[in-house]
């Protein structure tokens, strides 16, 4: 059963600190990854995706990932209200191309 | 111009009913998914089509049967419904699945199913 873990949530950061969400994989030949984050109530919405290792930056978020100790890392800095959310990391892999999800962690960013 | 649309966004029945999700997208993608998200937020793949042809067909009970008449529509039924199938259902599209899997997956706003 492959399988992607999330830290046990939630977290709770100040506005203006970096949040540093993790994720562990256990097929060692998955191909790309990503990170979708949820607002309660609403649909998945893609918001990084890595495919290399190495640190990937878009604004204020680094997707990091090191596939040899399959791990995959989310940090958003100069955290917002607005970031507070579910975060769910994904993992493609296999020859149907199946994206599996973690069970996310909920962040909260406090004013 | 929504891009991945569900029909019903609420949907509220009693068990042993029989009840149909649909979904369209509007967006050209090849492949359409369906996801189930439970209570504890857990999202897990379904189904998945591409060009019409099932590609993906996880350990669902085969009460629940998707159809494709066409790759821009993805349908869900349900029958006899459980009152452990209420959740938010998510459909989904990507295109070129083929392609290391590196294209991103739309969702759909989700049909939140109630089995009284």
């Amino acid at each position: 059963q492959k399988e992607v873990e999330q830290n046990s949530g939630p977290l709770s950061v100040p506005e203006g600190a970096i949040a540093s969400l993790n994720c562990t994989y256990s097929d060692r030949g998955s191909q790309s990854f990503f990170w979708y984050r949820q607002y309660s109530g609403k649909s998945p919405e893609l918001i990084m995706s890595i495919y290399s290792n190495g640190d990937k930056e878009d604004g204020r978020f680094t997707a990091q990932l090191n596939k040899a100790s399959q791990y995959v890392s989310l940090l958003i800095r100069d955290s917002q209200p607005s970031d507070s959310a579910t975060y769910l990391c994904a993992v493609r892999s296999g020859a149907n191309s199946k994206l599996t999800f973690g069970k996310g962690i909920t962040l909260s960013v406090r004013p | 111009d929504t891009a991945v649309s569900q029909t019903p966004k609420y949907l509220v029945t009693q068990m042993g009913n029989d009840k149909s999700i649909k979904c369209e997208q509007n967006l050209g993608h090849d492949t359409m998914y369906w996801y189930k998200q439970d209570s504890k937020k857990f999202l897990k793949i379904m189904f998945s089509y591409n060009n019409k042809e099932l590609i993906i067909n996880e350990t669902v009970p085969n009460r629940f049967s998707p159809k494709s008449p066409d790759k821009a529509h993805l349908n869900l039924h349900i029958n006899s419904l459980e009152l452990g199938d209420s959740a938010v259902y998510f459909c989904a599209s990507s295109q070129d699945w083929l392609a290391g899997g590196r294209k991103t997956q739309y969702f759909g706003p989700g049909t939140r199913l109630l089995v009284l």
